[in-house]
Order: structure tokens, then C-alpha cells, then sequence
């Protein structure tokens, strides 16, 4: 089965500076990616997605990268903002079943 | 916008006791799902299910769960005998037509 890999668990950045999330998968047949945003208590919140037959997505402060042949995609989130701090996750698969990464704390400091 | 929706927000339950968790996917969806998430880790996969039968289980989908559509409108999570370490949130959710997941806001449950 898939089987994703995150790094790092934690992340400290000062409000203004950029922060990247890495992933890699194993399943070559894992077509989509998400990244999710979760605050304590809540579910998982949708940020940015990207499918395999795509490199890069950008959605104003947010971008993931995608590199299928080495089987790893990234979170780069620019300007940081103290309401960025939450608990990210990666996740790969296909047809809806998904396997999460572990997940990265991130805490943006004023 | 449509939501999925989870009832109960929060059960707690006795060691042993069966326990029903109910959603309400969206309504023009057609594949579900159930994921957990024990405190402090991952989500994790249970269980999906289309057309009125399991699709695809997990490893932790053992037979103490079994899901549901009885009405076609509500979709249940059953665990026929709650143990300690059941206690999780528990995420419905649906699968949009861009592949999207839709996730329900959760039910807590608290096994003692």
C-alpha cells in the first residue's frame, strides 16, 4: 500500500518568512495530492491539491510542487502570517482513499 | 455550499458497548468514506464504499466495524464492541466530481 512520509514535524518562522512542508510517496499510482490545514478539534481543511499530470500550483500565498519521478511533492507557503500556525498534512492516493503524512506543526511567531 | 454533516458531534460510551455514528454525505455524491484520527496523530483510512457496498477497507476495518447506507440518505459507522482504543475523531466524508474530498466536522468518540 502508499506509504507517505513528512518532514519536518515541527516549524518555527518568524511572521514574514517562508515556510516549506516536504512529503514523499511510494505508490506510483497515487494520481492526486492534497494538502491539508487542521486547527485542534477541527477536520481537515482543504488548501491546495495538485494530480499528477501537473508540476506546480500556486494559489496566492500557497504552492505545492510535484516531482512524480522522484515521488515527493512540497508545501511552500510565502509571508507568513501568525493564523498560518496549525497542524499541516500531506496526503497521496486516488479515488478519494488517501494516506496522510504524519503531519507538520507550524507555528508562525509575530 | 453543501456540507457533509456528522451526527454525534461527541459520544462517549462504555468498553463493550455498540456505538452508531451517522453522516450525511452530499447529496449528488456518490463515493464514501470513513477516516479516523486518534489524538495528537494522523488521519487514517477505514473505509469506502460506493454503490451500496464496501469498495475498499483498511486494515484497522476489522469485524467489529460494518458500514451502512440504510435509507439512502444517511451513511453509518457501526463498532459492534467499543474498545479503549477506539476512542478517536471519526471523519465522514464524500467525494466530489473534481476528486475532492468533503469531510464531515467529525464525531469524538471517548471509549472508558
Amino acid at each position: 500500500g502508499e506509504n507517505v512520509e513528512q518532514h519536518p514535524s515541527t516549524l518555527s518562522v518568524q511572521e514574514g518568512d517562508s515556510a516549506v512542508i516536504k512529503c514523499t510517496y511510494s505508490d506510483s499510482a497515487s494520481n492526486y495530492f492534497p494538502w491539508y490545514k487542521q486547527e485542534l478539534g477541527k477536520r481537515p481543511q482543504l488548501i491546495i491539491d495538485i494530480r499528477s499530470n501537473v508540476g506546480e500550483k500556486k494559489d496566492q500565498r500557497i504552492a505545492v510542487t510535484l516531482n512524480k519521478t522522484a515521488k515527493h511533492f512540497s508545501l511552500h507557503i510565502t509571508e507568513t502570517q501568525p493564523e498560518d500556525s496549525a497542524v499541516y498534512f500531506c496526503a497521496a492516493g486516488k479515488y478519494g482513499k488517501l494516506t496522510f503524512g504524519q503531519g507538520t506543526i507550524l507555528t508562525v511567531h509575530p | 455550499e453543501p456540507e457533509v454533516t456528522q451526527t454525534p458531534s461527541h459520544q462517549v460510551t462504555q468498553m463493550g458497548q455498540e456505538v452508531i455514528l451517522r453522516c450525511v454525505p452530499i447529496s449528488n455524491h456518490l463515493y464514501f468514506y470513513w477516516y479516523r484520527q486518534i489524538l495528537g496523530q494522523k488521519v487514517e483510512f477505514l473505509v469506502s464504499f460506493y454503490n451500496n457496498e464496501i469498495s475498499e477497507k483498511s486494515e484497522i476495518f476489522d469485524d467489529q466495524f460494518s458500514v451502512e447506507r440504510p435509507d439512502g440518505s444517511n451513511f453509518t459507522l457501526k463498532i459492534r464492541s467499543t474498545k479503549l482504543e477506539d476512542s478517536a475523531m471519526y471523519f465522514c466524508a464524500s467525494l466530489g466530481n473534481t476528486g475532492e474530498l468533503f469531510f464531515g466536522e467529525g464525531s469524538r468518540l471517548t471509549v472508558l
